[in-house]
């Protein structure tokens, strides 16, 4: 069964210091993983994905995440965290065949100015 | 949240009252999703379609609805069985499978609060 774990509910980072995101996650055969970001009263919007290829990710606002196959994780990152960055992060795998998605629990980022 | 609406953006129901949220997209997608969430747990799955004329239940299909006459269309029903439906529900498209492994696109949300 596909599972993601997001290990801390809440991260608080100063801005301008890096942050990083946790997800780890359970699948069967190779992994699409997706990362996605929520405003409040909001949809979530899509960050980055991988797929294949290049472990690190390049995605929307600087963000980036890296793939890790042997620790099953896909750890969300920014070099330098601004407060507009204050969401709830969300990581989600795909199935390999059919449509499914799986969502971790969310993530509360915070940055202190 | 660009080519799927949701609408209303808030709605109210009385205890026993079927209600209905309505989720459209301009996109062309093949698939398309139901998720309620509430705080500290997600996005929990309720319904998905791959297709028109098909449907399947998710993790927590009791006590709702669904209909896919139309590609562009997925209404929820959140019926009168629904115990605790007080959420805030998102519903997303996605090309599906066949055309790659693309990401969910997301609407913007309906708050529903029972009175």
């Amino acid at each position: 069964a596909q599972s993601v774990a997001q290990p801390e509910d809440q991260v608080n980072v100063a801005e301008g210091n890096p942050l990083t995101v946790k997800c780890t996650y359970s699948v069967s055969g190779n992994p699409y993983l997706f990362w996605y970001v929520q405003y409040p009263n909001r949809g979530l919007q899509f960050l980055l994905k991988y797929i294949t290829g290049d472990n690190l990710v390049k995605g929307s606002y600087g963000f980036e995440a890296e793939f890790n196959k042997s620790q099953t994780s896909f750890h969300l990152k920014k070099p330098s965290a601004l407060v507009s960055d204050s969401a709830l992060y969300f990581c989600a795998v795909r199935e390999i065949t059919g449509n499914q998605f799986y969502f971790g629990t969310g993530t509360s980022l915070t940055v202190i100015p | 949240d660009g080519g799927i609406t949701q609408s209303p953006k808030y709605l109210f129901r009385k205890e026993g009252q079927n209600v209905t949220l309505s989720c459209e997209q301009n996109l062309n997608h093949d698939a398309m999703y139901w998720y309620r969430q509430d705080p500290g747990q997600g996005l929990r799955l309720i319904y998905y379609s791959q297709i028109v004329n098909d449907f399947q239940k998710g993790d927590i299909a009791e006590g709702y609805s669904v209909s896919r006459e139309k590609k562009e269309s997925f209404p929820l029903t959140v019926t009168s069985a629904q115990k605790n439906p007080t959420a805030f529900y998102l519903c997303a498209s996605s090309p599906g499978a066949h055309r790659g492994y693309n990401e969910q696109f997301f609407g913007p949300g309906t708050r529903l609060t029972v009175l």
